[in-house]
């Protein structure tokens, strides 16, 4: 079975700084891991994937993440904040053949001025 | 490309009620999928289905709920007798066949059980 912890339902940071979401999985088989993005009162928009390619990802708006086997880390990292990045982000995880994926709780993310 | 689409984007409705959602999926995509995300919560996976057979369903799914995928296109999700406990997101998304292939998600169905 395949999981996925968020670390920290709540972030705040000011514009321009580092945005730091922590992700950590739990995968029985070599796992593909993504990140979701959700607006207010809308579905999820994927930022990036991890499948077993490269372990350093980039995905839209300037988002990247790490794949750190050692760790099963999936942090997602964007070093200037934007007041558009205000949002729910979620980690996700799939196991090989399984298809469905397991998200975790989420972390909204708050831009201050 | 118009995306995955999801009718209708808002629900309300007397418990005891019986509601249905449709979901249209990106055209060339075989796969689909639902999920229910409640308040403060990702999304839990319901079911989901390879052309218009229903492969897998989650034991989130009572036997008050009910979907279908004739033809392989659209979806629809049933809930027969609804309770206040079913009041939730309900998300509709499509991919296609390989695994790891990315799940594109609809706007979602926001129902609300008085």
């Amino acid at each position: 079975a395949q999981s996925v912890t968020q670390l920290g339902s709540h972030v705040s940071v000011s514009e321009g700084a580092l945005v730091l979401l922590r992700c950590n999985y739990s995968s029985s088989v070599p796992p593909y891991l993504f990140w979701y993005v959700q607006y207010p009162n809308q579905g999820l928009q994927l930022l990036l994937k991890y499948t077993s390619a490269a372990t350093l990802v980039k995905g839209i708006n300037g988002f990247e993440a790490e794949f750190k086997k050692s760790e099963t880390s999936f942090h997602l990292t964007k070093p200037s904040a934007h007041m558009s990045d205000a949002a729910e982000y979620f980690c996700a995880v799939e196991g090989g053949n399984d298809y469905k994926l397991s998200f975790g709780a989420g972390t909204t993310v708050t831009v201050r001025a | 490309d118009t995306g995955v689409s999801q009718n209708p984007r808002h629900k309300i409705t007397k418990r005891g009620q019986n509601v249905t959602f449709r979901c249209d999926p990106i055209s060339e995509h075989n796969r689909l999928y639902w999920y229910r995300q409640t308040l403060g919560q990702g999304p839990e996976f319901l079911t989901y289905f390879q052309n218009e057979a229903q492969l897998e369903k989650s034991r989130l799914l009572s036997d008050r709920f009910s979907a279908e995928r004739p033809k392989g296109s659209f979806s629809t999700l049933e809930i027969q007798r609804t309770e206040q406990g079913d009041s939730a997101m309900y998300l509709c998304a499509s991919s296609s066949k390989s695994p790891q292939e990315t799940q594109y998600f609809g706007p979602g169905t926001r129902l609300l059980v008085l």
